[in-house]
């Protein structure tokens, strides 16, 4: 079974601070994404992955950044967090583009809190 | 740009009510659907997709969801829902834009009364 891990469930930093997300994943997949998730806004792409050292932006990339150095890992980066960041954010894998019809595995999440 | 959009954002139902969740997406090349369901306290996960063939796809728990290629849809239903169906439910769609993005949908709340 597919594993996705986040490293924290729960953060609270400060704003101004830069705050590092990370995701590992224990089944070789290419793809690797971060989405933030808001009530009645659903889930919004944030940065993708489709192999090491490759990143795309999703349709919310400001403030963040991303990071793949490895494959199993995809890391998020606020450079400076902002209360507007206070969110849930949820990493996600899939296979590649050879298995087009892939669905995501969803890691538990970490709610971040910027006061 | 590609879009998911979900018609309910909250259904409150009683046990043994039909169920049926609006969705449509708007892109015009293949793309592939996917419903997704978060129970309280749980992380997303697969509930059933189409990518092809049939356009009438089960899932897990008895739902199903049909493809209707004309009208961009792609609704959920199930005949009967139980109070452990009590979920918030993400309809999402994947095209190829790069690395086969996914876009979800604003989702929907669903709250079965005993």
């Amino acid at each position: 079974d597919v594993k996705v891990t986040q490293s924290s469930r729960y953060l609270v930093k400060r704003t101004g601070e830069k705050v590092f997300l990370e995701c590992v994943q224990d089944m070789d997949h290419e793809n690797m994404f971060w989405y933030r998730q808001d009530p009645g806004l659903g889930l919004r792409l944030i940065y993708f992955s489709y192999d090491v050292k490759m990143k795309e932006k999703g349709d919310i990339p400001e403030g963040y950044s991303v990071s793949r150095e490895k494959k199993e890992r995809f890391s998020l980066i606020l450079e400076s967090a902002s209360t507007n960041q206070t969110s849930m954010y949820l990493c996600a894998s899939s296979l590649g583009d050879r298995a087009e019809n892939s669905p995501l595995h969803f890691g538990n999440g970490t709610r971040l809190t910027v006061t | 740009a590609q879009s998911v959009s979900q018609h309910n954002h909250h259904v409150i139902l009683s046990e043994a009510a039909s169920l049926e969740l609006g969705c449509n997406y708007s892109y015009g090349g293949t793309v592939n659907l996917f419903w997704y369901v978060q129970y309280p306290g749980q992380h997303l996960q697969l509930l059933l997709k189409y990518f092809s063939g049939d356009p009438l796809v089960k899932g897990i728990k008895g739902f199903e969801a049909e493809f209707i290629k004309s009208k961009f849809s792609f609704n959920l239903r199930k005949p009967s829902v139980q109070w452990s169906d009590t979920a918030e439910y993400f309809c999402a769609a994947r095209a190829y834009t790069g690395g086969f993005k996914t876009i979800f949908g604003a989702g929907t709340r669903l709250f079965v009364k005993a």
